[in-house]
């Protein structure tokens, strides 16, 4: 069964770091594009960074570019959200999830499965 | 960047109703174009990519449909199981963007 199992989340003051870690399992990890969105309070769905399955090809949004850095340790079937100089608005649950794959398609654009979240609250 | 807007922002509909939810793009996306539902306490799951493919595992009940700047997700008789936050996502320029959600709630 795939899995995706986010920690890492807490509360932090603002200006603070945190480091997110999404530990995958039943697939073969180093073959998958990985993302990580959030969720803020009553508000939609926000894309934040995508990581290639080598790990050589990243993309942020830019609502976080300059502050997060997105990594992942293959060996380890681990991808990592680093969050540096958190505001407030930065305050959500934090889903990863894999890019999807099925037989028809073969390797996609689209996420799928995500994993349950983890909370971070940014206040003072 | 381009823009997602989805309506209605909420539909209330009863079980065995047909729901139609529509997502409108600022500009072409192509086939760029995903379905997703969320449930509270459950992690988003796709539902339909490329507008009109169903993911592993959907039922047939649920459809996509529409081209360039108009899309639509269709229910076609809704299970109790269906009530739920549905967005759409859509992919250019090396980054994604969803839209705000439509909620599909019980009358």
């Amino acid at each position: 069964e795939v899995q995706l199992v986010e920690s890492g989340g807490g509360l932090v003051q603002p200006g603070g770091s945190l480091r997110l870690s999404c530990a995958a399992s039943g697939f073969t990890f180093s073959d998958f594009n990985m993302k990580w969105v959030r969720q803020a309070p009553g508000k939609g769905l926000e894309w934040i960074s995508h990581i290639s399955n080598s790990g050589k090809t990243i993309y942020y949004a830019d609502s976080v570019k300059g502050r997060f850095t997105i990594s992942r340790d293959n060996a380890k079937n681990t991808v990592y959200l680093q969050m540096n100089s958190l505001r407030a608005e930065d305050t959500a649950v934090y889903h990863c999830a894999r890019q999807y794959y099925d037989s028809w398609v073969g390797f996609s654009n689209w996420f799928d499965p995500w994993g349950q979240g983890t909370l971070v609250i940014v206040s003072s | 960047e381009i823009v997602l807007t989805q309506f209605p922002a909420t539909l209330s509909l009863s079980p065995g109703e047909r729901a139609t939810l529509s997502c409108r793009a600022s500009q072409s996306v192509g086939t760029y174009l995903a379905w997703y539902q969320h449930k509270p306490g459950l992690p988003p799951r796709l539902l339909i990519y490329g507008v009109s493919n169903r993911a592993t595992g959907i039922p047939a009940r649920f459809s996509g449909s529409g081209s360039g700047t108009d899309f639509t997700l269709s229910i076609s008789s809704l299970e109790p199981e269906d009530f739920a936050v549905y967005y759409c996502q859509q992919r250019s320029n090396l980054l994604w963007t969803f839209g705000q959600g439509t909620k599909v709630e019980i009358k």
